[in-house]
């Protein structure tokens, strides 16, 4: 079992604010990094697949960026709109070549209008 | 393009009864995976698939079994429902290991009263 950790747990910020957070996990034996949008009543929608150290990746008004030597990703936000609101969530696999993915708890943003 | 399907969408149960959670995709993945949904602990995987014959237990697989006779069915079977098993249940599926995005089904909210 990989200890996938995210914070904070929920965020509410206003429409137009930037906003970050962070999903930690163990960087020995890293394989590869997940985030997963989930809307309410949704199922959960991959954003981006990372897998290198030092990988940026974008779609939209929304990156991610990875350390896989110290062992945590960032989500980033730009200019937040209430349709953002969902809750994030970062996986990993357990170890190199796992077929499993484990899950953080998600970050849950609310965008107040 | 379907993607993955699960039936059914909602389903109440008595303690002790059994049911089985179907998911299909068409997407010619060979990997496939049940999760549950519990509120604040995120995703847990249940059981998984690698490919046509062949599951292993995830996390959490006391009291459900599954079976993967074809590359496109995943299903999921309750023999013997208990209060615990109140969750909602997520079947997924990817194209390769685990660096590449897993695709959701719509879930399946169960109740065992």
């Amino acid at each position: 079992i990989l200890n996938v950790e995210q914070s904070p747990q929920s965020l509410h910020v206003q429409e137009g604010d930037s906003t970050n957070f962070t999903c930690s996990f163990p960087s020995s034996n890293f394989y590869a990094l997940h985030w997963y949008r989930w809307e309410t009543a949704k199922s959960p929608e991959a954003l981006f697949v990372m897998t290198l150290n030092g990988d940026e990746k974008k779609k939209g008004r929304i990156s991610a960026t990875l350390n896989t030597k110290e062992g945590y990703s960032y989500l980033y936000i730009k200019g937040s709109q209430p349709e953002d609101s969902a809750t994030y969530l970062c996986a990993s696999p357990a170890q190199t070549g796992a077929n499993n993915l484990f899950f953080g708890t998600g970050t849950r943003l609310t965008v107040i209008p | 393009n379907a993607g993955v399907t699960q039936t059914p969408k909602f389903r109440i149960l008595k303690i002790g009864q059994s049911m089985t959670l179907q998911c299909t995709q068409d997407m010619n993945h060979n990997y496939m995976y049940w999760y549950r949904q519990d509120p604040g602990m995120g995703l847990k995987l249940i059981y998984y698939s690698v490919g046509a014959g062949i599951t292993d237990k995830g996390e959490v697989p006391n009291g459900y079994n599954v079976s993967r006779s074809t590359t496109e069915d995943f299903p999921l079977r309750l023999e013997l429902a208990a209060p615990s098993q109140t969750s909602v249940y997520f079947c997924a599926s990817s194209y390769s290991r685990m660096n590449t995005e897993a695709f959701f089904g719509q879930g399946t909210r169960l109740t065992v009263v």
